[in-house]
């Protein structure tokens, strides 16, 4: 079976900086997103990975490592903002999403 | 403003109700999706359309069903509803099949009781 692993939850403080991992097994792979969604709204799109590698925006970086099937969401320099949960998704080879359970992130000041 | 409406926000139904929960974007995409979330569990994918006049089952399907019309509207229709469809429905669309980057609308949070 197809599945996405990603730890329930996880704190942090502000200033600081946090690592958000996450595990796949899935049949096919076209590439891993990350999405963010605070609570009680949408979830809204942070990064694309479908090459080994760091890809860095701003604040936030991913990481993917196919051979391994592993990525990780860097959240540098927190904010209180940047409590919510972080979404890992995987598209496999009938370009479908599938969707881990999310990582909620609580920041403390 | 740009983007994707659901109606309604919130909804409390009895069970056997039929109830059609809308989806209107108005960003031209091709391909829309019916998601349900529930706590501890990932976004699991009801119905899906890549593009306009067709549709498609996801991994939940039973006990819904859409329709795909025109490109912009994407109804999701519970015939007889069961409280074990309590959940929150989200509506998104890309602008393609195999385009990871969804946009969501803010979906609609539905109890059946």
């Amino acid at each position: 079976g197809q599945n996405i692993d990603q730890p329930t939850e996880m704190t942090a403080t502000e200033g600081a900086i946090v690592q958000i991992n996450c595990t796949y097994q899935t049949s096919g792979f076209n590439g891993l997103f990350w999405y963010q969604q605070h609570a009680g709204e949408a979830p809204t799109f942070l990064s694309y990975n479908v090459l080994d590698g760091l890809e860095e925006k701003g604040r936030f970086s991913s990481f993917l490592s196919r051979s391994k099937g592993y990525s990780y969401l860097l959240l540098k320099e927190l904010q209180m903002k940047d409590s919510a949960s972080y979404l890992c998704a995987v598209m496999d080879s009938n370009y479908q999403l599938i969707w881990g359970a999310g990582t909620k992130l609580i920041i403390k000041p | 403003i740009a983007g994707i409406t659901q109606a309604p926000t919130s909804q409390i139904l009895a069970a056997g109700r039929r109830m059609t929960l809308r989806c209107t974007q108005d960003m031209r995409h091709n391909a829309m999706y019916w998601y349900r979330q529930d706590l501890g569990l990932g976004l699991r994918l009801i119905h899906y359309s890549n593009t306009a006049g067709t549709t498609g089952k996801g991994e939940v399907p039973d006990g819904y069903s859409v329709s795909r019309a025109n490109t912009d509207d994407f109804p999701l229709t519970l015939a007889s509803a069961v409280p074990s469809q309590t959940s929150v429905y989200f509506c998104a669309s890309s602008d393609s099949q195999g385009a990871g980057e969804l946009f969501f609308g803010e979906g609609s949070r539905l109890t059946v009781l």
